[in-house]
């Protein structure tokens, strides 16, 4: 069955510090991997996907991600994170010829000045 | 372009009552899917609507059920409410029902079951 574990609940960076959120999942196959952010009050927005190609994808808002089979793992990172990086984020996982995400428990974001 | 929108935002129920929340799809998308989103928990998938019909489920009993209309709006019908299923409950419109078809998220319907 598929699974994704985002091992940090919670994390604090300094404005302008790198950021790194990490996320494994597990999956037989090639997986379809994502990463959404949900601000306070705010649906769930797409920051980048992984399909196939490129291990290296980027996405909105300078966001980038590593897709790395032989860890299972997609983590998250931004050079420099703005304030207004502070938001929830979640990694999800699509299985193949399904139509269902699997998300992670998500990663609680603080940016502190 | 209209965004997927949800109504009620808020809503407070009581123990073995019936909500039924509302979702109105991005223009031109034809598939809706639900999601539930427990406090400090990710989205969990409820069920997928595509052409007016359940296009795969997830791991909720069958008071959890659904309807999508011709315009491709939706709604998610909760019968015999439990405490545990306060959550927000979240709709995703997609133009493509698999999982390489970009899921938008409206906002959200909060519920309370007291």
């Amino acid at each position: 069955a598929q699974s994704v574990t985002q091992p940090d609940i919670h994390i604090t960076v300094s404005e302008g510090a790198s950021l790194e959120l990490r996320c494994n999942y597990s999956y037989g196959a090639t997986p379809y991997l994502f990463w959404y952010v949900q601000s306070p009050g705010q649906g769930l927005q797409l920051l980048l996907k992984y399909f196939s190609g490129d291990t290296l994808v980027q996405g909105i808002k300078g966001f980038e991600a590593e897709f790395k089979r032989s860890q299972s793992s997609f983590n998250l990172r931004k050079p420099s994170v703005h304030w207004s990086d502070a938001a929830e984020y979640f990694c999800a996982v699509g299985a193949g010829t399904g139509n269902q995400f699997y998300f992670g428990t998500g990663t609680s974001l603080t940016v502190i000045p | 372009e209209t965004g997927v929108t949800q109504s009620p935002t808020h809503l407070i129920k009581t123990r073995g009552q019936q909500v039924t929340l509302r979702c109105s799809s991005q223009s031109g998308h034809n598939t809706v899917s639900w999601y539930q989103q427990a406090l400090g928990q990710g989205p969990q998938f409820i069920f997928q609507y595509y052409r007016e019909e359940e296009n795969g489920r997830g791991n909720f009993p069958p008071r959890f059920s659904g309807l999508q209309f011709p315009n491709y709006s939706s709604e998610l019908n909760v019968n015999a409410l439990e405490l545990d299923d306060s959550a927000l409950y979240l709709c995703a419109s997609s133009l493509v029902g698999k999982v390489t078809g970009e899921l938008f998220f409206g906002e959200g319907s909060r519920l309370t079951v007291l």
